[in-house]
């Protein structure tokens, strides 16, 4: 049940762009992405509760393919500060307690 | 303004020892309640979740127990260590709005 995130380590140099992401075995009600810092507790970037759904955060955005059970995540014109984890978490359908499945993470790291 | 307090921050702890974190929600009513393990350098491990007093659900077999005596508490707890036991805890709370909201951390290191 665990989504699976890829690729599992990136490195970019600041201004680049990534992309990173994060498809399910199982149907999806919600996905979540956070990103953590090292040492720190993850941090809520956004959700996309329906298919086809996309939303954008300063130059971070993200896109819910329903039908294909993934999620991606845009990283334009990266910064020093976007370097850290990013974390995909999944919601199956009919979940009333919220528990959301979260994929290893792919680590982010930028190079001035 | 809702807030989530952990604590300690850090724990060493020899193995075979008791052990209790603890975490409380500010600001918010019957929130929905979690404690995650991460290891070194690994994803976040769902461990327990609350909906409410009392009612506490195991995502994985374990020597970890938690108990959730108020609205706003969600405590910990294990009566022996083992060296596997190591790691960053995370608590969490949600509400209506599905986001999940995680407190600072404690890291344990049993010896």
């Amino acid at each position: 049940q665990q989504p699976v995130q890829s690729p599992q380590a990136v490195i970019l140099r600041e201004g680049e762009d990534a992309v990173i992401n994060c498809s399910s075995s199982k149907a999806l009600y919600s996905v979540h992405w956070y990103r953590q810092k090292h040492g720190e507790a993850p941090v809520f970037l956004m959700i996309l509760l329906k298919g086809g759904e996309q939303k954008g955060h300063e130059k971070i955005s993200a896109s819910f393919n329903e039908k294909k059970q993934q999620s991606s995540l845009y990283l334009t014109a990266s910064q020093l500060s976007y370097s850290g984890t990013y974390f995909c978490g999944t919601v199956p359908p009919l979940d009333r307690d919220d528990k959301i499945i979260f994929g290893k993470g792919t680590r982010l790291h930028i190079l001035p | 303004s809702q807030t989530i307090h952990q604590w300690p921050a850090t724990l060493v702890q020899p193995v075979g020892s008791p052990l209790s974190l603890e975490c409380t929600v500010e600001g918010t009513s019957n929130p929905n309640l979690y404690w995650y393990r991460q290891a070194a350098g690994r994803g976040l491990q769902l461990l327990f979740y609350s909906v409410g007093i009392g009612q506490i659900s195991s995502e994985v077999p374990q020597n970890l127990s938690a108990s959730r005596p108020q609205d706003r508490q969600f405590i910990l707890s294990s009566k022996k260590l083992l060296l596997s036991d190591s790691g960053f805890y995370l608590c969490a709370w949600s509400g209506l709005s599905y986001q999940q909201y995680f407190g600072p951390g404690t890291r344990l290191t049993v010896t």
